[in-house]
């Protein structure tokens, strides 16, 4: 079952930065936070993942609270290109075998 | 690197036919690889994990005799919808994960399968 709780749809201008959030108030305390996207009729991509310290990459950074209980993705610089459903998934490292359990995301279009 | 395909990326079959679907990482050994399916407008819905040279386990609700699910290297698992029906029409999506870089899925490009 999935864990988490996101918006199901938001968009952003092109440009500006997308702040994409997700609620986890069940997560456990050995349970990473995993960001994915989909892009329409492929297979999901992965973005960045995080325990308790913020994250960033190439792609986007991610804000855990301090609680661990939210967080928040951010795609400082949307393109048209980011236009996807994004998923944000707890999953204990090491334990059940790697399996993701994803929800329905949320809907992130980006308009020019 | 990383790279994990799928074949074929389509395919539309008759009612009751089988139909086998391939999941390969190009250029690392997947320890464990996992199958998905997605309806229209929904998410995905993890069917089962398999790893190399043991039985796949299966999520519950999902019919182990339906698909059969076969890992038999490294680098290969398939996915065979058994009798399909189309009910059995979705988009079927395999993710893989290697020793050195549990962290993360790598997933394939999907299969459509549509069942006339």
């Amino acid at each position: 079952d999935a864990k988490t709780t996101q918006p199901p749809s938001m968009d952003c201008a092109e440009g500006r930065a997308a702040n994409l959030p997700c609620n986890h108030s069940t997560i456990s305390g050995n349970e990473y936070v995993y960001w994915y996207r989909q892009i329409h009729s492929q297979g999901p991509q992965y973005i960045i993942h995080g325990l308790k310290n913020n994250e960033t990459n190439e792609m986007a950074s991610l804000i855990i609270t301090e609680d661990r209980k939210s967080s928040t993705l951010i795609l400082p610089h949307a393109t048209l290109r980011d236009t996807a459903v994004y998923y944000c998934i707890v999953n204990a490292r090491g334990s059940t075998l790697g399996r993701l359990y994803f929800g329905r995301g949320t809907q992130l279009t980006v308009w020019p | 690197g990383a790279v994990v395909s799928q074949h074929p990326s389509w395919v539309i079959c008759k009612s009751g036919t089988s139909v086998k679907i391939e999941c390969r990482s190009l250029d690392f050994q997947a320890t464990t690889m996992f199958w998905y399916r997605q309806f229209p407008k929904q998410s995905l819905m993890l069917m089962a994990t398999s790893n190399e040279g043991s039985k796949a386990t299966y999520e519950q609700g999902v019919e182990k005799d339906k698909f059969l699910i076969n890992h038999a290297s490294l680098t290969l698992s398939t996915l065979t919808v058994t009798s399909a029906h189309p009910e059995d029409s979705s988009f079927y999506i395999c993710s893989a994960t290697s020793g050195t870089r549990s962290n993360e899925q790598f997933f394939g490009p999907g299969t459509r399968l549509t069942v006339l």
